[in-house]
């Protein structure tokens, strides 16, 4: 079946510093691929997305790149910000008996210090 | 846009009772799925609802069940609480036809007791 494996966290950084959040993922198909974003309280908010290979999603500064040949989607933004202080999740969505089904990860804290 | 439309925010119930939980798709959407997230992990998946059927499951008892309106609103039932099912429950629409992102409600955290 499929599945997404992030890097544990917390992951714990200072104002500016570059961010990378690993993301692996398992697919019978040919996925399209997400980052969400979740604040405290809140539901998922979407923040980047792929849906082929080699194709970089962007946004608000951050980015990811679809990497077929290492099964990979890793997250990465060059200055973090406090107000970046969240918990991430990469997703992936595939055909799966009959629908898209989008399947997560367990999470990737961050905290960005000032 | 309202979006993803969940009700309600938050939810306090007995162990053994059962609870209805509502969400009204974002506009033009026609597919809406719903998730279980345990504090600290990632969504779990419950089931998918798509033209008033439930089209796909996730590993979840029977206690868990749906309905999907002609609105396309949706609403989750869990019967015969149990403490373990303590958990924030999100409600996400998408289009039934295209791998594209699905739009999450805010949720509604709900407490067995």
């Amino acid at each position: 079946g499929n599945s997404v494996t992030q890097m544990e966290g917390p992951v714990t950084l200072s104002e500016e510093a570059f961010l990378t959040i690993n993301c692996t993922y398992t697919a019978t198909g040919y996925p399209s691929l997400f980052w969400y974003v979740q604040y405290p309280g809140e539901g998922l908010q979407l923040l980047l997305k792929a849906t082929k290979a080699d194709d970089k999603g962007s946004n608000k500064g951050f980015e990811a790149t679809y990497r077929k040949e290492t099964t990979s989607f890793h997250l990465e933004k060059g200055s973090v910000q406090v107000s970046d202080s969240a918990v991430y999740f990469c997703a992936l969505s595939d055909w799966t008996g009959g629908s898209y089904i989008p399947t997560f990860g367990r999470g990737t804290s961050l905290i960005v210090h000032p | 846009d309202a979006g993803v439309t969940q009700s309600p925010t938050h939810l306090i119930k007995t162990r053994g009772q059962q609870v209805t939980l509502r969400c009204s798709p974002k506009s033009g959407h026609d597919t809406v799925s719903w998730y279980q997230q345990a504090l600290g992990q990632g969504p779990q998946f419950i089931f998918q609802y798509y033209e008033e059927e439930e089209r796909q499951r996730g590993n979840f008892p029977d206690r868990f069940s749906g309905h999907q309106f002609p609105n396309y609103s949706s609403e989750l039932n869990v019967n015969a609480l149990l403490l373990g099912d303590s958990a924030l429950y999100l409600c996400a629409s998408s289009s039934g036809t295209a791998n594209t992102e699905a739009f999450f409600g805010q949720g509604t955290r709900l407490t067995v007791v």
